[in-house]
Parts: structure tokens; C-alpha cells; sequence
């Protein structure tokens, strides 16, 4: 079955630092992955997606991610964060149904980024 | 042009009460998408819908869920007798299709059943 791990709930850093947020998934299929951010009482946005291709990706907002196949690794970066990026983190791999052709998230429990002046 | 809406954006119910939840989705998405995010379960995948039929109705937690989507556009979630491990935050929603496309999301109806 397919999983996503973030080990870290939460990763305090100070302004203007470099950041990881960790992501494991496990999944005994192609893979699409994505990263979500989730601002205090609002919903989530995209900020970036894996589908194939460059396994780098950039996103908005200054973050990217490497897609690392071996280490079933989809670690998001950041190297230098702002009080503004202080927010809920969401790691997800869309999987496929088995009812039919379409794919569903499975995401992480989240890591709960917070940037200090 | 317009995100995914959802309303109530919050809603406090008594305990055994039915609610509704409503979600209308960015125009010409045609799947659609109900996720839960609760403390200590994170978020969990419900419904989903292509067009106004739900072939994977896998994550509904029992059958005082339902849900519904008309004219392949605005979908209602019904809990009914509502109970106070419902409360949580629920999201919608849409894409595309129902292929790996990303999904956009509305803001949530966090539901509090007292």
C-alpha cells in the first residue's frame, strides 16, 4: 500500500535560514508526488508537483524538491525562509484507484514549519 | 478566475443533528474530491467524483456519510446524527480530470458537533 512519511511535525529555524522538510513515500507504483502548503485557517495550496521529467522541481514562493527514486525521498527545500513562510506543510502521493482510472491523494501527517526573527 | 468555494465556512452542531456541507468547484473541473482533516488522523480521503457519479466512495467512514453532485458541479456532503467525533475540518476538491492532475482546494468547513 501505497504511504507518505513526514518524521519531522515540526521544524522551528530562524529568518533567513535554509530549511528541509523531510518526505519518505512507499509505493509500489509510478509515483506523483506533491508538496501542499496550509496557512492558519485557510485551505491548501499548491506549491509544487512531481509528475516526471527533471527531478528537480521549483515552486512557488522561492521552495523546491528532489525527487530522489532510490531513497523514495521527495525532500522540500527553502534556502532562505521568511516569518511569512510560518505554516502547515503537506507532503502527498497521488495514487491510482482500483475501481477505476483516477487518482487520489494520500498525504503526510504534516510538518508544521515556524520561522522565528 | 474563482477558486473552489465551500460553505458553511463554519459550522456547530448539536450531537445526532444531520448537516450538510456544501463545495462548488472551479468551472470545467470535472472531478471532485471531499477530504477530512481531523486531529490525530490527518487528512483522509472520503469521496471522490468524476462528473455526478462517485465511483470510489472507499473513505466514507460509515454510512451516516453521503454525498452527492448535481449537473457535474456543486457537490453536497450530508453527515447525518452527527456525532462529536465528526468534528473536523472538511475540504474539497477539484481537477481537471481524474488523472494525476493536481487538485485545488477550497478553504474548508470546520464542523463542530457539540
Amino acid at each position: 500500500a501505497q504511504s507518505v512519511t513526514q518524521l519531522d511535525s515540526q521544524v522551528p529555524v530562524f529568518e533567513e535560514a535554509p530549511v528541509e522538510l523531510r518526505c519518505n513515500y512507499s509505493s509500489s507504483v509510478s509515483v506523483y508526488l506533491f508538496w501542499y502548503v496550509q496557512y492558519p485557517n485557510q485551505g491548501l495550496q499548491l506549491l509544487l508537483k512531481y509528475l516526471s521529467g527533471s527531478t528537480l522541481v521549483k515552486g512557488i514562493n522561492g521552495f523546491e524538491a528532489e525527487f530522489n527514486k532510490s531513497q523514495t525521498s521527495f525532500h522540500l527545500r527553502k534556502p532562505s525562509v521568511h516569518i511569512s513562510d510560518t505554516a502547515e506543510y503537506f507532503c502527498a502521493v497521488s495514487v491510482p484507484s482500483v475501481v477505476d482510472s483516477s487518482y487520489k491523494l494520500i498525504f503526510g501527517s504534516g510538518t508544521r514549519l515556524l520561522v522565528r526573527p | 478566475g474563482a477558486g473552489v468555494s465551500q460553505s458553511p465556512s463554519n459550522k456547530v452542531t448539536e450531537k445526532g443533528k444531520d448537516v450538510e456541507l456544501r463545495c462548488d468547484p472551479i468551472s470545467g473541473h470535472t472531478a471532485l474530491y471531499w477530504y477530512r482533516q481531523s486531529l490525530g488522523q490527518g487528512l483522509e480521503f472520503l469521496i471522490y467524483f468524476q462528473g455526478n457519479s462517485a465511483p470510489d466512495k472507499s473513505g466514507l467512514p460509515s454510512d451516516r456519510f453521503s454525498a452527492e453532485r448535481t449537473g457535474g458541479s456543486v457537490s453536497t456532503l450530508t453527515i447525518q446524527r452527527t456525532q462529536q467525533e465528526d468534528s473536523a475540518v472538511y475540504l474539497c476538491a477539484s481537477s481537471l480530470g481524474a488523472g494525476a492532475y493536481e487538485q485545488y482546494f477550497g478553504p474548508g468547513t470546520r464542523l463542530t458537533v457539540t
